[in-house]
């Protein structure tokens, strides 16, 4: 059974960084194939593609986030870390971590971590 | 990066039919058949119902169906149950590098 999880702080600082673990059970990313992705949702609004790890260590960013984004993976742990700079209220969101990504699709999601941005 | 173009709510009756739209450029979904769907019910995380425009996850409802025409895919809901209202969106890979949303439909099972 494939699972993922994400865990991070709840509130953070304008200005401060963010950093956001996904830990994953059911699969390997080093697997030929496989990969790990970051979604956003803010409250009541649509979902956005941040960024995308994989198997091969290669990196895709969202084009307009990708000067505050940075995406890593440890395999030993079977995690993948990102982090986000310059954090802003409008950051605001519920942050997801999903296995795939590079054939357009995204299962299975995790359940969530909900981060505010206010000072 | 744009996204994608929903209608921001559909309805149905029970047992009816409804198709949602979702609408990109020739360099998403017009030259790719990588469009995926997700239902999102409240308070919960998406959970993908379609992927490569017309595929079904193992053991989801033939009740949902994708398809695309154009720059134009679809998800179609068939016999609608009041379990299916939820929001919808729809998701572009262009190239399998750059992934773009829909803006999301709310159904509405009345």
């Amino acid at each position: 059974q494939v699972t993922l999880r994400e865990s991070g702080p709840a509130l953070v600082k304008p200005t401060q960084t963010l950093t956001l673990t996904c830990t994953f059970s059911g699969f390997s990313l080093s697997t030929s194939g496989m990969c790990v992705s970051w979604i956003r949702q803010p409250p009541g609004k649509a979902l956005e593609w941040l960024a995308r790890i994989d198997w091969d260590d290669d990196k895709y960013y969202n084009t307009s986030l990708k000067t505050r984004l940075t995406i890593s993976q440890d395999t030993s742990k079977n995690q993948v870390v990102l982090t986000m700079t310059n954090m802003d209220p409008v950051d605001t969101a519920t942050y997801y971590c999903a296995r795939g990504g590079n054939l357009g699709w995204f299962d299975p999601w995790g359940q969530g971590t909900l981060v505010t941005v206010s000072s | 990066q744009s996204a994608l173009t929903q209608p921001a709510s559909v309805s149905g009756s029970p047992g009816q039919s409804i198709t949602i739209s979702c609408t990109g450029t020739s360099s998403d979904v017009g030259s790719y058949d990588l469009v995926s769907w997700y239902q999102q019910l409240p308070g919960k995380a998406p959970e993908l119902m379609i992927y490569e425009v017309n595929k079904r996850p193992s053991g989801l409802s033939n009740r949902f169906s994708g398809s695309k025409s154009g720059n134009t895919a679809s998800l179609t809901i068939s016999g609608l149950q009041a379990e299916d209202e939820a929001d919808y969106y729809c998701c572009s890979s262009a190239a399998g590098t750059i992934v773009v949303f829909g803006g999301g439909t709310k159904l509405t099972v009345l």
